[in-house]
Formats: C-alpha cells, sequence, structure tokens
C-alpha cells in the first residue's frame, strides 16, 4: 500500500457521460498530480495542485476538470466521455514543498481503470 | 517537453547490462527514474538533483549531467525481477510541470 488511495478501482461507462475520480494523498503530501495512461503508452500529464491551488497544467482537454479540496483530496472530472478517454488514470502525490530537495518525489496510486463503450 | 528516452525496448539475458537514456531541452532541475511492472503503478527508483552525481541502488545506478540534460540508468547483471517499463521524470529549473519520458521496455529472459 503506497499510502495514496484512488477510488474506483474500475468504472465501465459510455460515451457522452460524466465521470468522477477521487484520489486521496499519502498523508503530509500537499502535492496532487493526475496522469493519463493509455494502453501500453506513457504516462501523459495533466495537472497538478498544490495545497489546494493548481500549480501546474500539462495536456488536458477541455472536458477535464480538477479540483483539490481543503482536506488535501483531489477529483479529476471527465466529461462528454469519448472512446479514446479510456485509460487508466493515476493520480500521485508528493511533499510537494517548493525549494526542499526531493519534494518532489511521486508517491502513485493504484490508479483508476476507465473504459467508455 | 516531453523528455526522449532510448531505446523504446530491449530484451536482456539474466546477467546481462543495460543502459537507458533520458535526454530533455529544457534546462533541469533534477532527474528522477521510475519503475513501472505490467498493470501496475510506477514505482520510485531514484533522483539524481543537479551537480552531476551519481547514485546507486543495489545493482541499478544513473547518472545526471546537467550541461547536457541527460541522464542514463545503468542495471548491471539483471534479475528478472528488472523487467518492466522505464520512466525517467524531469523537474526543470524553472517553471512547474513535472514530466515523464517516453517510457522504455526492459524485459529480462531466462
Amino acid at each position: 500500500d503506497s499510502g495514496v488511495t484512488q477510488t474506483p478501482k474500475h468504472l465501465i461507462t459510455a460515451t457522452g457521460q460524466r465521470v468522477t475520480l477521487r484520489c486521496s494523498p499519502r498523508s503530509g503530501d500537499l502535492s496532487v498530480y493526475w496522469y493519463q495512461q493509455s494502453l501500453d503508452q506513457g504516462l501523459q500529464f495533466l495537472i497538478q495542485y498544490y495545497n489546494g491551488e493548481e500549480r501546474a497544467k500539462g495536456n488536458i482537454l477541455e472536458r477535464f476538470s480538477a479540483q483539490q479540496f481543503p482536506d488535501l483530496h483531489s477529483e479529476l472530472n471527465l466529461s462528454s466521455l469519448e472512446l479514446g478517454d479510456s485509460a487508466l488514470y493515476f493520480c500521485a502525490s508528493s511533499v510537494g514543498t517548493p525549494g526542499v530537495s526531493g519534494a518532489n518525489v511521486l508517491t502513485f496510486g493504484a490508479g483508476s481503470r476507465l473504459t467508455v463503450l | 517537453q516531453q523528455p526522449v528516452q532510448s531505446p523504446q525496448a530491449v530484451i536482456l539475458r539474466e546477467g546481462e547490462d543495460a543502459v537507458i537514456n533520458c535526454s530533455s531541452s529544457k534546462a533541469l532541475y533534477s532527474v528522477h527514474w521510475y519503475r513501472q511492472k505490467h498493470g501496475e503503478a510506477p514505482v520510485f527508483l531514484m533522483i539524481l538533483l543537479k551537480g552531476g552525481e551519481q547514485k546507486g541502488h543495489e545493482k541499478i545506478s544513473a547518472s545526471f549531467n546537467e550541461k547536457k540534460q541527460q541522464s542514463s540508468l545503468y542495471l548491471t547483471a539483471s534479475q528478472l525481477s528488472y523487467s518492466g517499463t522505464y520512466f525517467c521524470g524531469t523537474e526543470p529549473n524553472t517553471g512547474n510541470q513535472f514530466y515523464f519520458g517516453t517510457g522504455t521496455s526492459l524485459t529480462v529472459i531466462p
């Protein structure tokens, strides 16, 4: 158990629908990252939050949105789903404190596998 | 912005050595290395900070050339358990994005 909790583990839905993926970071970590990994592909950076605020944005589609709440858990919302959105979505957390060596070492959750039919 | 890794894939026999390279177009503060087994989450291996240091963990070590913005991961006397996909991750000197490389699939066979 890495300490990063993601729910749900598996999700099957239809095109056009909306889903929410949830992530609880490791205790003490302030930063949360979201990555998308399509079948046998690399890790595509979506977005990063630090202590409730958006810190960096990657290749996140406009149909996707995320936020980090005061208790530091994060949610990734995916809407108007398309077949191509089927992927493994990973959340990772880190201490994230600016200027601290190694503060951005990532601990990953087990992932949420989304299948869009 | 995504670091480029080479080779894309490599197959080794147990006991052989391998080198995986990671190259970035941005000036880097640090380079991380992670390993992902099939169907599992990536797991952190090591971090290298700018300063050209080399780190090691048993038979896996890495180097970081900050002038060239390159890092290399060295796997010596490979074991079956080394199989997986290796990703480098890079922190730039400026900005907050943390990008993973394109990945290198490593398969160790008996």
